[in-house]
């Protein structure tokens, strides 16, 4: 049985950096196929996703957020680390980690909201 | 970038009606597209990968089908219990969400 849980701050200040923690069980990221990423959604809007890791060690990044994402995985406590630096009011939103077997989301975590706010 | 559209943004149908959403994307990306149902405060759910292919316990009455650039999820007979926002979503270059179709119970 397949797990997630997304696990860091509920609140954060503007200029800060975020740091979100997936956990997860029921697969090994080491796995040929196997990817974890993240996707937001701002409240009543849609889904953005931000970043993927593969069991490779690749790493992809939305185009629009590169150079703000930093993800890493550390396979030996089945988590995966996303960080987002410069916080800003408008990365308010919900924040999701989900299993991806050759691309498709099959397991997504409940998603933890984010708060941007001075 | 790929940019994926859908149509139609809201869906308002009655129950046993027969719902079509499309998705276009910009370029061509072969079959690497899934659809994913949304209800308010849940996660997504995978309801159809790589454009046709079913998953393991959603009902039938949810297909895929296109192909390249154009892609169709259709609901035949449609319940009340799908309610809900459906987005399409690419894994052929890096990965992009559509917009979402919100479908409304009559």
């Amino acid at each position: 049985q397949i797990t997630l849980k997304e696990s860091g701050p509920t609140l954060v200040k503007p200029t800060q950096t975020l740091t979100l923690t997936c956990t997860f069980s029921g697969f090994s990221l080491s796995t040929s196929g196997v990817g974890v990423g993240w996707i937001r959604q701002p409240p009543g809007k849609a889904l953005e996703w931000l970043a993927l890791i593969y069991w490779d060690d690749d790493k992809r990044y939305s185009p629009s957020l590169k150079s703000r994402l930093t993800i890493t995985k550390d396979t030996s406590k089945n988590q995966v680390v996303l960080t987002m630096t410069n916080m800003d009011p408008v990365d308010t939103a919900t924040y999701y980690c989900a299993h991806f077997h050759w691309g498709a989301g099959d397991y997504w975590g409940q998603g933890t909201l984010v708060t941007v706010s001075s | 970038e790929i940019v994926l559209t859908q149509s139609p943004d809201f869906q308002s149908v009655t129950p046993k009606e027969k719902v079509t959403i499309t998705c276009r994307a910009s370029q061509s990306i072969g079959s690497s597209l899934h659809w994913y149902q949304q209800k308010p405060d849940q996660s997504p759910k995978l309801l159809i990968k790589y454009a046709s292919q079913s998953i393991s316990g959603v009902p039938s009455r949810f297909s895929g089908s296109g192909s390249g650039t154009d892609f169709t999820l259709t609901i035949n007979s449609l319940e009340a219990e799908d309610a809900a926002t459906y987005y399409c979503h690419q894994s052929s270059s890096l990965f992009t969400f559509g917009p979402g179709t919100k479908v409304d119970i009559k």
